[in-house]
């Protein structure tokens, strides 16, 4: 059974910083790219940023809204996906959602979420 | 950036209704968009993809269909466990983009 399991959330200051961890296991993890995917309180959807495999040099891409903020990176031997967050605003307060990618590039399956609040 | 315009963003319907939900994309994306559900506290589901294929274990009441810039989710016979609020997502290009949602409640 596929099971993404992400820890780290919690509050923080504004231009605090924070790293998100996501375990993975069910699926042989190197095989993924992994995505993340945040969702405002009482709001829709939002792409967040792609790693790829280690194939791919395990490359990235980010949205606008966190690049030069937010970087993600994996450790494939730890089955783990991070996502480190740095020069947090107001604005980035969210649950995180660990997403894992089929082989055709479709986000299959998500974890449970991490809250992460950014206040004062 | 591709946007993505959902209609309607609310819905009121009974059990039984058939339920159709609209999907409209700035620019053409191909068939490279994906439907998700999700219930209030849990992660979104994944229920489509490549706008019309429906994902293992899905029930067949759920399906999609369209391609270009238009796209539709059907529920033939809307089931109580079908409450909740649903989201087409473009994986064409990047930045990937989600509708803002479709909420459908119990009439």
């Amino acid at each position: 059974e596929v099971q993404l399991v992400e820890s780290g959330g919690g509050l923080v200051q504004p231009g605090g910083s924070l790293r998100l961890s996501c375990a993975a296991s069910g699926f042989i993890f190197s095989d993924h790219y992994m995505d993340w995917v945040r969702q405002a309180p009482g709001k829709g959807l939002e792409w967040v940023g792609r790693t790829r495999k280690r194939v791919n040099s395990y490359s990235t891409e980010y949205a606008a809204s966190v690049k030069g903020r937010f970087t993600i990176s994996r450790d494939d031997s730890k089955n783990s996906l991070y996502l480190q967050m740095n020069s947090l605003k107001s604005e980035d307060t969210a649950v995180y959602y660990c997403v894992r990618l089929d082989s055709s590039g479709w986000l299959d399956y998500w974890g449970q979420g991490a809250l992460v609040t950014v206040s004062s | 950036d591709i946007q993505l315009t959902q209609s309607p963003s609310f819905l009121s319907a009974s059990v039984g209704d058939r339920v159709t939900i609209t999907c409209r994309a700035s620019q053409g994306i191909r068939s490279y968009l994906a439907w998700y559900q999700q219930k209030p506290g849990k992660a979104p589901k994944f229920l489509i993809y490549a706008a019309s294929t429906l994902r293992s274990g899905v029930p067949s009441r759920f399906s999609g269909s369209g391609s270009g810039t238009e796209f539709t989710l059907t529920i033939s016979s809307l089931q109580p466990e079908d409450f909740a609020t649903y989201y087409c997502q473009q994986v064409n290009s990047f930045p990937l983009t989600f509708g803002q949602g479709t909420k459908v409640e119990i009439k």
